[in-house]
């Protein structure tokens, strides 16, 4: 069964520390949505990607973060630096003219 | 407005209720809409979707839509405890960008 992979799985560390969140989307999959989860806002849009070129980042905040996918294969979201506020879990997912599929998320604590 | 509003629960139930989940939405573009689970400390899952108005059974589950009152319905017969996660909704136009509800958070009780 194919299936979105999310590294790393927990992350924990002081504020003003970049972070790299790193995903990995099903293997022919052409759209790659990044998403952030918290218990207040839900699960919010960050940004998405197709065909590796970012489509929308406009959930994102630009100061800080940035989204890039160096291949097909792999895509990554960075924060720096990061704040506590940034503390949430943040979910990758991939489609391809379909619903997306996501993986377990990064779950991101800023201290 | 937000595009999506669902009802966060929690809602308990025993075990072989029948259980309504719905959303309402605003954007009249929306034309297919999905349904995810989400179990605590793992991503959304996709359960089932359905395209335009009407409805789409799958086991135990069904979903409903109805675009003229822009409501969303997913049905659970015989719930089981398993079953208790939470749901999404999350219409879209085009599989471009999906607009996720807040969740219901569903306790099927033993």
């Amino acid at each position: 069964d194919a299936r979105v992979t999310q590294t790393p799985r927990h992350k924990v560390t002081e504020m003003g520390q970049e972070v790299t969140m790193r995903c990995q989307p099903i293997l022919g999959h052409n759209t790659v949505f990044w998403y952030r989860q918290t218990m207040m806002q839900g699960l919010e849009l960050l940004a998405y990607f197709r065909n590796r070129a970012p489509l929308d980042d406009s959930g994102m905040p630009k100061d800080r973060f940035s989204a890039e996918m160096p291949d097909a294969t792999l895509a990554t979201l960075k924060i720096q630096p990061s704040e506590p506020r940034d503390s949430a879990v943040y979910f990758c997912a991939s489609g391809y003219s379909q619903p997306q599929h996501f993986g377990d998320g990064t779950r991101l604590s800023i201290l | 407005q937000k595009e999506v509003e669902q009802d966060p629960g929690p809602l308990s139930v025993p075990e072989g209720a029948i259980v309504s989940l719905n959303c309402t939405y605003s954007n009249s573009a929306f034309q297919y809409f999905m349904w995810y689970r989400q179990y605590s400390r793992k991503g959304p899952e996709l359960l089932m979707y359905t395209y335009s108005s009407g409805n789409k059974e799958d086991g135990r589950f069904t979903a409903q839509v109805d675009k003229s009152s822009k409501y969303i319905s997913l049905f659970i017969r015989d719930s089981q405890p398993s079953d208790s996660a939470t749901y999404l909704c999350a219409p879209t136009s085009n599989f471009n960008k999906f607009y996720f509800g807040s969740g219901t958070k569903l306790n099927v009780k033993p």
